[in-house]
């Protein structure tokens, strides 16, 4: 069935530096595929998405782009901030009714 | 604010009681999805229901069950507990089954 594999957390950085998340999945078909993020006691908000090849999705300075060579989605951002210290998920839309299937989550920690 | 509301936020109940959970999804939007996030199974979908009608089955055991109402909120029903079931619990909501998913606050449940 369609997967997606995040690195693992936590990832530790210092406020200001560049932020890398890979993400990559298998799948069938031509997924939509998205970023979630979770604040502490929080639900899942909705980060940026992507719905064919070649797309970028972008929202509050992360980036995504949508690689059907390499079956990726990594998400990136250029200078984090400490209030960006949450868990973000990859997720792909599977099949019939567009139900999501996320990776484990990877824990983000900035440091000021 | 994503627009889906859950109740309640918290649940502490024994095991072998059975719970109901419910979800109103944002105004307008006609299909309902249910997740379940546990330390070691993640984020899994459960089951989707879309204008009333059940759309898609995922992981949801047999002892889980869940309606959408006229009215579009959802509920989901979850009985013979086990400690197993402890978990975070999350509504969705789209316009489509094609469309964007968009959380609720979830609602923590746990068995004891």
């Amino acid at each position: 069935g369609n997967s997606v594999t995040q690195m693992e957390g936590p990832v530790t950085l210092s406020e200001e530096a560049f932020l890398t998340i890979n993400c990559t999945y298998t799948a069938t078909g031509y997924p939509s595929l998205f970023w979630y993020v979770q604040y502490p006691g929080e639900g899942l908000q909705l980060l940026l998405k992507a719905t064919k090849a070649d797309d970028k999705g972008s929202n509050k300075g992360f980036e995504a782009t949508y690689r059907k060579e390499t079956t990726s989605f990594h998400l990136e951002k250029g200078s984090v901030q400490v209030s960006d210290s949450a868990v973000y998920f990859c997720a792909l839309s599977d099949g019939d009714g567009n139900k999501l299937v996320f990776g484990a989550g990877t824990i983000l920690r900035v440091k000021s | 604010d994503s627009g889906v509301t859950q109740t309640p936020k918290h649940l502490i109940t024994a095991t072998g009681q059975r719970v109901t959970l419910r979800c109103s999804p944002r105004s307008g939007d006609l299909s309902v999805y249910w997740y379940q996030q546990s330390l070691d199974q993640g984020l899994q979908f459960l089951i989707q229901y879309y204008n009333g009608e059940e759309r898609a089955k995922g992981n949801i055991l047999e002892r889980f069950s869940a309606q959408q109402f006229p009215d579009l909120h959802s509920e989901l029903n979850l009985s013979s507990l086990e400690l197993g079931d402890s978990a975070l619990y999350f509504c969705a909501s789209s316009s489509t089954t094609l469309d964007t998913q968009y959380f609720g606050p979830g609602t923590r449940l746990t068995v004891l």
